[in-house]
């Protein structure tokens, strides 16, 4: 059974960083294509950010680029979001999500989600 | 950049069919994928590439995709049935691929 489990989410003062994890499990980690999805609460799903297989190529979204880095460590089966600067309207449940290796594959499994809150 | 539009709510009663839509330029010519999330839960893909289901997922959730909208169609509908629908696709118009998700739709059963 595939399973996701993020960790590291909570409270921070704006202008501050947090870093969350993403322990795989039951999944070939190191074929995948892994993301983090956010959703704000009571508003829908937004894709923050993808890291490809290989570590080849990375993606942001505008909303996040330049103040959050994704990477991944295969050895550890583990997805790291860096999130530096942080702003008010970061504050979301953050999942993380596998792809396929196809440039239009689906989010085929999630985690649970952590939540950050980014608050004075 | 590219925008998915899905209406806000759906109403249905149990055991009819519930249709809910998402509208997107030429959205016929890209991959659709539909994810049912449930209050407290993390999203669940339930059809991908437009018409494809996951193993697990009931026969009852079909979708569609021509033109300019896609379509998730749930038959025989059940109080289970119940909750927020987002729809999603891979937009690769800018310099790089970004994930693109339509406002997502709730689904009522009366």
């Amino acid at each position: 059974e595939v399973q996701l489990v993020e960790s590291g989410g909570g409270l921070v003062k704006p202008g501050g960083s947090l870093r969350l994890s993403c322990a795989a499990s039951g999944v070939t980690f190191s074929s995948y294509t892994m993301n983090w999805v956010r959703q704000a609460p009571g508003k829908g799903l937004e894709w923050v950010s993808l890291i490809s297989s290989r570590n080849t190529y990375i993606y942001y979204a505008d909303s996040v680029k330049g103040r959050f880095t994704i990477s991944r460590d295969n050895a550890k089966n583990s997805l790291y979001l860096q999130m530096n600067s942080l702003r008010d309207e970061d504050t979301a449940v953050y999942y993380c999500a596998s792809k396929g290796s196809g440039s239009q594959s689906p989010f085929e499994f999630w985690g649970q989600g952590t939540l950050v809150i980014v608050s004075s | 950049s590219y925008v998915l539009t899905q209406p806000p709510s759906v109403s249905v009663a149990p055991g009819q069919t519930a249709r809910i839509t998402c509208g997107g330029n030429n959205i016929g010519s890209k991959s659709v994928h539909w994810y049912q999330q449930k209050p407290g839960q993390a999203p669940v893909l339930v059809v991908y590439d437009d018409t494809d289901r996951p193993s697990g997922i009931p026969e009852r959730f079909s979708g569609s995709n021509s033109g300019n909208t896609a379509t998730l169609t749930i038959s025989r509908v059940e109080a289970g049935d119940e909750a927020d629908y987002y729809c999603q696709v891979w937009d690769s118009s800018s310099d790089h691929p970004s994930g693109v998700f339509g406002g997502g739709t709730k689904l009522t059963v009366l």
